[in-house]
């Protein structure tokens, strides 16, 4: 039982390199997140969906753009990665407006 | 922005000792609190789902309360452990509109237990 795989888990690109990271879920859970985690803050949202074909805004989505074309997936994408996106990016997801989160492993992501 | 706090941003407590902290969030638009436990180098696994004013959990050693009127849960560890050394979170969810859906974390509590 995978549950919620994100990949790739390391990567390094350089300044102004674009990337995708990809969110894939196998429970057939509606809503779909995206959060930073930087140190003493926490996580932060950047972008959420509550269904296939639908995205929102979090605390932070500037410089990111997200896609949920099928309802297993949600991409993160940055087109013109800055230093200041060096971070860890985890994926979660949950069936049900009340039901708590199942988090992917993260990946680490270095701009230099 | 949704002010989501938590205190202390860490905690030193020996091993046996029980400790608290708290999680403060808004009080008006509430729909639930999430506590979630978030050991290094894993990623954060849920703790407890709390959705109504005075809810009570607990889960062993460990038990959260709710006051969805004041804005402030409060998480208890009984006895601690040197295992039960983590950063524990609280996630905010408002009750809908614009952010539906939407969970907003605190910075967290780092707490280590010393044997």
């Amino acid at each position: 039982n995978a549950g919620v795989t994100q990949t790739p888990k390391f990567r390094v690109l350089k300044t102004g390199q674009s990337m995708t990271l990809l969110c894939a879920q196998d429970m057939n859970h509606e809503y779909m997140y995206w959060y930073r985690q930087d140190p003493g803050m926490g996580l932060r949202l950047i972008h959420y969906s509550v269904g296939e074909g639908t995205t929102a805004k979090g605390e932070v989505p500037d410089g990111y753009n997200v896609s949920r074309l099928k309802k297993q997936n949600f991409l993160l994408g940055l087109e013109s990665a800055a230093p200041s996106q060096t971070s860890v990016y985890f994926c979660a997801s949950r069936d049900r407006v009340d039901s708590p989160l199942h988090f992917g492993n993260g990946t680490r992501l270095t701009v230099t | 922005i949704l002010n989501v706090e938590q205190s202390p941003q860490s905690l030193h407590v020996q091993e046996g000792d029980s400790t608290n902290f708290t999680c403060s969030f808004p009080s008006s638009n509430f729909y639930a609190l999430h506590w979630y436990r978030w050991e290094t180098a894993k990623s954060p696994e849920a703790l407890f789902v709390m959705t109504l004013n005075g809810d009570e959990k607990k889960k062993g050693r460990i038990s959260a309360t709710l006051n969805t009127k004041e804005g402030y849960s409060y998480l208890y560890i009984k006895g601690s452990q040197p295992e039960d050394s983590a950063t524990y979170l609280c996630a905010f969810i408002d009750a809908g509109g614009t952010s539906y859906g939407k969970l907003t974390f605190g910075q967290g509590t780092i707490l280590t237990v010393h044997p």
